[in-house]
Formats: structure tokens, sequence, C-alpha cells
């Protein structure tokens, strides 16, 4: 079956610590995208990925890095430089705009982290 | 500024109270409406895709509705199961597939 992959489901962060959050997929999108998730807030856009080897800031890009070396893999990076990191973390992809299906995003099921 | 805005933010069902939730946004060139469910500690699934206002679309006891500034999605006699949180999203006319996402409607139905 077609879906995206997070890993892992949990993760702790000691302070000063970087941590990456894995996500792949196997649907043939071209497009990937992070976005995170706090109590109370709409997600929030961190990058985004619309072919391999090229990557766009979102909204919220301060303190987190990306790599789009495949199609398939998408990494999040979240470095000591981003101060609030506990949140939860969804990865998602999408075809490109002309192959666009009505499905908007694909999702993965998340990666909860949390500072300690 | 594209803004999606969700009503009300925690909705409390009894099995069976039919009821509807609300999501206005403000986008220009809407390309696409979308909602999800999203159930605790799990990433969004797909419900709707709505494109153009007066378009319908059902699913079980839901139903989702657009005009040019809202969308309704109207649970008919809802069970337990439907609890979950339920997002709406847009899409605008940018060049890529960015969604703006609202923060969300969170519907809990006790038996």
């Amino acid at each position: 079956d077609g879906g995206i992959t997070q890993s892992p489901k949990y993760l702790f962060r000691k302070e000063g610590q970087n941590v990456t959050l894995s996500c792949e997929q196997n649907l043939n999108h071209d497009a990937m995208y992070w976005y995170r998730q706090d109590p109370g807030q709409g997600l929030r856009l961190i990058y985004y990925s619309q072919i391999v080897n090229d990557f766009q800031k979102g909204d919220i890009a301060e303190g987190y890095s990306v790599s789009r070396e495949k199609k398939e893999s998408f990494p999040l990076t979240v470095t000591s430089a981003q101060k609030n990191p506990t949140a939860f973390y969804l990865c998602a992809s999408s075809a490109r705009q002309r192959q666009q299906t009505n499905y908007g995003y694909t999702f993965g099921s998340g990666t909860r982290l949390t500072v300690v | 500024e594209d803004q999606v805005t969700q009503s009300p933010e925690a909705l409390r069902l009894q099995e069976g109270e039919s009821s509807s939730l609300n999501c206005s946004y403000t986008v220009s060139g809407l390309r696409g409406l979308f909602w999800y469910r999203q159930d605790p500690g799990k990433g969004p699934e797909f419900l709707f895709t709505l494109y153009s206002a007066g378009e319908e679309k059902e699913k079980e006891r839901l139903k989702a509705t657009l005009t040019k500034k809202e969308s309704f999605l109207h649970i008919t006699a809802p069970k337990p199961e439907d609890s979950a949180t339920y997002l709406c999203a847009v899409q605008g006319p940018g060049g890529y597939n960015k969604l703006i996402f609202g923060a969300g409607t969170r519907l809990a139905v006790h038996p």
C-alpha cells in the first residue's frame, strides 16, 4: 500500500541537541511538506519541497533544516536554535500541480517531539 | 492575507444530535477547500474536496457544502466513533500546492 511513513513516533530531545525526524513516501509524489501542530493552533508550515534537491522555507522555518536528496525522503532536523520544539510534527506529500488529485495532501502519522 | 477560521473550537453532542461545523475563509482565487478528520495522536485523513460555490459532497453521516465565504460540515445523527478533530484547509492560486489550515473543531459525541 502507498503511503507516508514517519519515524520515530515519539522523540525526546535534550537541551542543545539536534534531532532528525524521518519522512518517507512511496506515492511517487513530487512535493513534500513539514508542518508543526500545537494545541489550539492550525498546522503551520515549516518547509516544503516541490522537487528533488530544492526546498523552500515556510512560515516558521527558524531553528529547522531539511534536505531533499531523494524523491521519497524529506527528513527534518530540529536544531538547538529552535527554542520551543515541543510539538507534534506532521509530514505530508502531494502530486504536482498539473497532476493534482482531489486529496490535497496525504499525511503521515506524525512524530511527537518533547524536550526533556 | 489568506486566512481560515473554524468554529466552534469544541463541540459536544449527544449521539443522534445533528449539528454543523463552520469554516470561514478569505483567499484570493480559491482552488479548493479540503476537510480532514484527525484522531488524537494521528495524522489527518482526507474527507472531502470542494471546488466551487454550491458544491456538496457526502460520505456516510457527513455532508460538506461550500459558499463563496464559508464551508459547512454537517453531521447527521452522529455516533461516538465520529468523535475527532475536523480540520478545514484552503488552497489558493499560489505556484505550489500550499494549503492554509484552520485550527480545527474538536467534536465529542457521547452515547
